[in-house]
């Protein structure tokens, strides 16, 4: 079974902080995926990244950062967490393109 | 710009009620769809992957059907449970070439919430 992770179920964290949110897959899967969840809006697509140090913004990158050293990790980062940026973070990674996503259980945070 | 709408967007029924679910999308270039489900404070579960071929999927009491041309799939419960009860997105897959070549973004609908009352 495919299976993800993300470092934390919740965070809570003070505006300008930096924060790091951390995803790994166990699968060997070449795509990753940074989502944010929010009531109304639905999910939203923040980065992705489609192999080793490659990355594409998504539909709502500002303020956001990623990082993928390996393969198997794909980090989120907030250089200057702000309250505007709570919210539940999901990680998926899929095998290709186009094949099914695999989620990890997602990371709600909050800003204050 | 592809939309992807889910109607309606909460819904309960009885234990035992077979339902469908709804999910229409603006452009028909699809690659593919998918269903998920997304328990409360939960990661979402691919339930169901529909290739723009196919015309529908099933996997034990779930069946999703694909109608391209018409924008529409619908994802059928049948013999509802207790624990159905989540909430259940729809995607879709676009067709064509982005930067870099990832071909896999997903445009998500809000999603319908179902209560399957004992």
């Amino acid at each position: 079974d495919v299976k993800v992770t993300q470092s934390s179920r919740y965070l809570v964290k003070r505006t300008g902080e930096k924060v790091f949110l951390e995803c790994v897959q166990d699968m060997d899967h070449e795509n990753m995926f940074w989502y944010r969840q929010d009531p109304g809006l639905g999910l939203r697509l923040i980065y992705f990244s489609y192999d080793v140090k490659m990355k594409e913004k998504g539909d709502i990158p500002e303020g956001y950062s990623v990082s993928r050293e390996k393969k198997e990790r794909f980090s989120l980062i907030l250089e200057s967490a702000s309250t505007n940026q709570t919210s539940m973070y999901l990680c998926a990674s899929s095998l290709g393109s186009r094949e099914t996503q695999y989620f990890g259980p997602g990371t709600r945070l909050l800003v204050l | 710009k592809q939309e992807v709408t889910q109607i309606p967007a909460a819904l309960s029924v009885p234990e035992g009620e077979n339902l469908v679910l709804n999910c229409s999308f603006t452009d028909s270039a699809i690659y593919n769809l998918q269903w998920f489900r997304q328990d409360p404070g939960k990661g979402l579960t691919s339930l169901l992957l529909i290739q723009s071929s196919q015309r529908e999927q099933t996997s034990g009491r779930l069946n999703a059907s694909l109608d391209k041309s018409s924008g529409r799939s619908t994802l059928y419960i049948a013999a509802s449970q207790p624990g159905d009860s989540a909430t259940y997105l729809c995607a879709v897959s676009l067709y064509g070439v982005f930067i870099g070549g990832s071909q896999g973004n997903l445009i998500f609908g809000k999603g319908t919430k179902l209560s399957v009352k004992p």
